[in-house]
Parts: C-alpha cells; structure tokens; sequence
C-alpha cells in the first residue's frame, strides 16, 4: 500500500530534550515536506526537500532541522525543543521534483513540550 | 509574501444541498493550486489540484475552478453528503523559479457540517 508514516504519533516531552520525528514514503517520491498545524494558524511549511541531500526552508523553519540522507526517509528534528513548537506536524510526499503533483500526507505527530 | 484566505470559515448545510467554498490568494504568480479534505485527527488527502494553465478541475461531484488574475479559486460540491463533513484547505504554489517551486502556502480551510 502506497503510504506515508509518521513515528510517533504522540510525544510529551520537556524543553530542551532534542527530538527526531521520523517520516517514510514507500512511494519512490523525490520530494518530501514537513507542515506545522496551528489552531488559527493553519498549515505552515517548515522545511522541504528535492531530493537526497537537497533541502530548502518553508515558512517556518526556526528551530527546526531536516536530513534527507536516504530517498525514502525525511527526519523532522528538534534540537533544543520549546513550548511554543508544541503542535500537529505532517509529512507529505510528492512525485517530481518540486512536488507539482498531488501531494500524499502522513496521519499526522502530535507533539507537546512542557 | 503569499497569503490564502478561505471563506467562509464554517459552513452547515442540510444534505442535498449545492455549495461553493471560496479560496483567495494575493499572488497571482501561481504554478498551481490544490484542493484537500481534512477529517478531524486525520491527515490531508487531495481532491483536485489545477494548473495555473488551466480554468477548472472536476472529480466526481466535485468542481474546481481557479481565476488566477484575479487571485481566486472555488471549490463546487454537488449535492452534498453527510460524508462531506471534512475541513477544506486550498494550497498554491509559486511560480517564482528556483527552489521556491517547492513551497506551498495554505488557507486556514472551511469547515463543511453536512446535515441528514
């Protein structure tokens, strides 16, 4: 099944305790995306990637960093995390480069930092 | 900078009922736009994306259409369902060279209530 996942879903952890959200496409896709969703915000873009070690910032990318060592895989890391990056974030993938395509999204991580 | 405003933010309907959600953006200088349905605590799924070529996009009871001068896009749901009920997001992208192909701005989304 063509898919998108996201470990963990929930995460509860203190300020300052870095953190890796990890996220996988088992669809061959070279472009790959993390969002942030906000009430009254909406969806943010944080970081996105062209293809392996081909990275680029979104909208809000601070505090924020992002790998892309392998095709498939596009770690989300937090290296000093905040309460103010508690959140829901997604990953999403997209055939092409730049991601001009229909877009397929992962189920979502909801973090909080306490 | 891009910014995508959806209206309205909410919307109840009885079933059966046609409607329009309306998705506006301040940058004409669009690659595309795309349609998704949000379920609560779930993630996005894509109904239509339309090239800044092209005038509109049908998927079933579905209809997109995108005005790209004068910033503006609606999203047509014939005959609405109770299964409708989903929060709808409008996204655009650039079309300003480079790596900014890779962004994307969304609106905060229409909250659709279909009523049996």
């Amino acid at each position: 099944e063509a898919q998108v996942t996201q470990n963990p879903r929930y995460l509860i952890t203190v300020t300052g305790k870095k953190l890796t959200v990890t996220c996988s496409q088992n669809m061959n896709h070279e472009y790959m995306s993390w969002y942030r969703q906000d009430p009254g915000l909406g969806l943010r873009q944080i970081y996105y990637s062209m293809n392996v070690e081909v990275t680029d910032k979104g909208d809000v990318p601070e505090g924020y960093k992002v790998s892309r060592k392998e095709k498939r895989n596009f770690p989300l890391i937090l290296e000093s995390p905040s309460p103010n990056q508690t959140s829901l974030y997604f990953c999403a993938s997209s055939r092409g480069q730049w991601g001009t395509d229909t877009q397929y999204f992962g189920p979502g991580t909801r973090l909080t930092v306490l | 900078k891009q910014e995508v405003t959806q209206i309205p933010a909410a919307l109840s309907v009885p079933e059966g009922e046609n409607l329009v959600l309306n998705c506006s953006f301040t940058d004409s200088a669009i690659y595309n736009l795309q349609w998704f349905r949000q379920d609560p605590g779930k993630g996005l799924t894509s109904l239509l994306l339309i090239q800044s070529s092209q005038r509109e996009q049908t998927s079933g009871r579905l209809n997109a259409s995108l005005d790209k001068s004068s910033g503006r896009s609606t999203l047509y749901i014939a005959a609405s369902q109770p299964g409708d009920s989903a929060t709808y997001l409008c996204a655009v992208r650039p079309n300003a060279g480079g790596t900014s192909y890779g962004k994307l701005t969304f609106g905060q989304g229409t909250i659709l209530t279909v009523h049996p």
